[in-house]
């Protein structure tokens, strides 16, 4: 069935880092991709999405691109602050499932001063 | 802009009792669904429908009841509730098709003793 993967934290930066979170997928047909963020005692928020091979989602910094060949839709930002340390959550949607997520277990980050 | 309401925000149980999680969107979404949050294990789908009257299992569907007799309000209950469903329960909802993002309730803390 479908499937997210995505590295396993906790992730701790410095600020003013790089930020790659590895997500790969398994999945019948063509998903839509999504990565959600959950900041600590709220629920999810969409960081940002791509719907089609080769799209590009970007939202506050963070983007991912989906890449069919390799089955990824990695996260990435060139410098993270202190504000960004939350936990991040891959996901893909699913047809037969009335379209609902399927997610990766999640990625924290901290980022330190 | 409520978006996706749920309440109550945080409860008690004692096994064996039942309750009702309340899930109310006022977005006019056809699309619902409930998941739950443990550590270590991302979310997981429990229930979704895909409009009113209509309602079907996800992953962990075992000890849950849902029905959806409007389009705006879609209820988990617990009928005998067990240990192993002390979780954080997320309700969301979207307008359908596989670009369209989730949106997330707050969540309800749901203790089970």
């Amino acid at each position: 069935g479908d499937s997210v993967t995505q590295m396993e934290g906790p992730v701790t930066l410095s600020e003013e880092a790089f930020l790659t979170i590895n997500c790969t997928y398994t999945a019948t047909g063509y998903p839509s991709l999504f990565w959600y963020v959950q900041y600590p005692g709220e629920g999810l928020q969409l960081l940002l999405k791509a719907t089609k091979a080769d799209d590009k989602g970007s939202n506050k910094g963070f983007e991912a691109t989906y890449r069919k060949e390799t089955t990824s839709f990695h996260l990435e930002k060139g410098s993270v602050q202190v504000s960004d340390s939350a936990v991040y959550f891959c996901a893909l949607s699913v047809r037969n499932s009335g379209y609902a997520l399927n997610f990766g277990k999640g990625t924290s980050l901290l980022v330190t001063p | 802009n409520a978006g996706v309401t749920q309440t109550p925000k945080f409860q008690v149980l004692k096994t064996g009792q039942s309750m009702t999680l309340q899930c109310a969107q006022d977005m006019n979404h056809e699309y619902m669904s409930w998941y739950r949050q443990d550590p270590g294990m991302g979310l997981r789908l429990i229930h979704y429908s895909v409009g009113a009257g209509i309602t079907d299992q996800g992953e962990v569907p075992n000890g849950y009841n849902v029905s959806r007799s409007t389009t705006e309000d879609f209820p988990l209950r617990l009928l005998s509730a067990a240990p192993s469903q002390t979780s954080v329960y997320f309700c969301a909802s979207s307008g359908g098709g596989s670009n369209q993002p989730q949106h997330f309730g707050d969540g309800t803390r749901l203790s089970i003793l």
